[in-house]
């Protein structure tokens, strides 16, 4: 499995846009990369995924480097529900609906 | 459309015990995997179920055994339980083991005390 590197914490202010951060400098050229959110007391939420290209959902937008070392998940205006810890997974394709390794995240702390 | 279920939501036993985890899937998926999260820590994957059978597996010792029923539900058991296995345990559930690409959906988790 690939390695990541996120931030363990960042902080934003109510309806500013927030980028979100990870390398993943040891990914393969098959892995898709995926980002999932765990507001406190929940269990995780899929939030968007992407393997070379830029994606865009209701919810985020993921950014891709052109080497795919890195990424960056976009909100676009953060409001105090989106205050959780998020994971950035790199997985197979043939496996990420099945197995996700997670690493230990970013605290998102939104301010109001 | 009903989510993921787990039950129970909370747990406490002691050393030693024996315990029962649940988890209904999301409706219209088959496949279901299990992940223990310990308190500050991210999920880490123990077992996947498939067609009733475990078709992957983590780094998990064998007193953790699982079992998927006809209708795609679930069960987690672990035997002999230690100090070490207090953390919420989460069930996702996706559809065709997991092939294709597909996002988890996941359970809000079983909070197991061990005392």
């Amino acid at each position: 499995d690939a390695k990541t590197t996120q931030p363990n914490s960042m902080e934003s202010n109510e309806e500013e846009p927030v980028h979100l951060p990870c390398n993943h400098s040891t990914i393969s050229g098959t892995d898709y990369i995926h980002w999932y959110r765990q507001l406190p007391s929940q269990g995780p939420e899929y939030v968007i995924h992407g393997l070379t290209s830029n994606v865009n959902n209701r919810m985020a937008s993921l950014a891709i480097a052109e080497d795919r070392k890195s990424s960056t998940l976009i909100l676009h205006r953060a409001t105090l529900r989106d205050a959780a810890v998020y994971y950035c997974i790199p997985s197979p394709w043939e496996t990420s609906g099945s197995r996700l390794t997670f690493g230990e995240g970013t605290q998102l702390t939104v301010n109001p | 459309d009903a989510g993921v279920t787990q039950s129970p939501t909370h747990l406490i036993k002691t050393r030693g015990q024996q315990v029962t985890l649940r988890c209904s899937p999301k409706s219209g998926h088959d496949t279901v995997s299990w992940y223990q999260q310990a308190l500050g820590q991210g999920p880490q994957f123990i077992f996947q179920y498939y067609e009733e059978e475990e078709r992957q597996r983590g780094n998990f010792p064998d007193r953790f055994s699982g079992h998927q029923f006809p209708n795609y539900s679930s069960e987690l058991n672990v035997n002999a339980l230690l100090l070490g296995d207090s953390a919420l345990y989460l069930c996702a559930s996706s559809l065709g083991a997991g092939w294709g690409n597909q996002p988890q959906h996941f359970g809000d988790g079983t909070r197991l005390s061990i005392l």
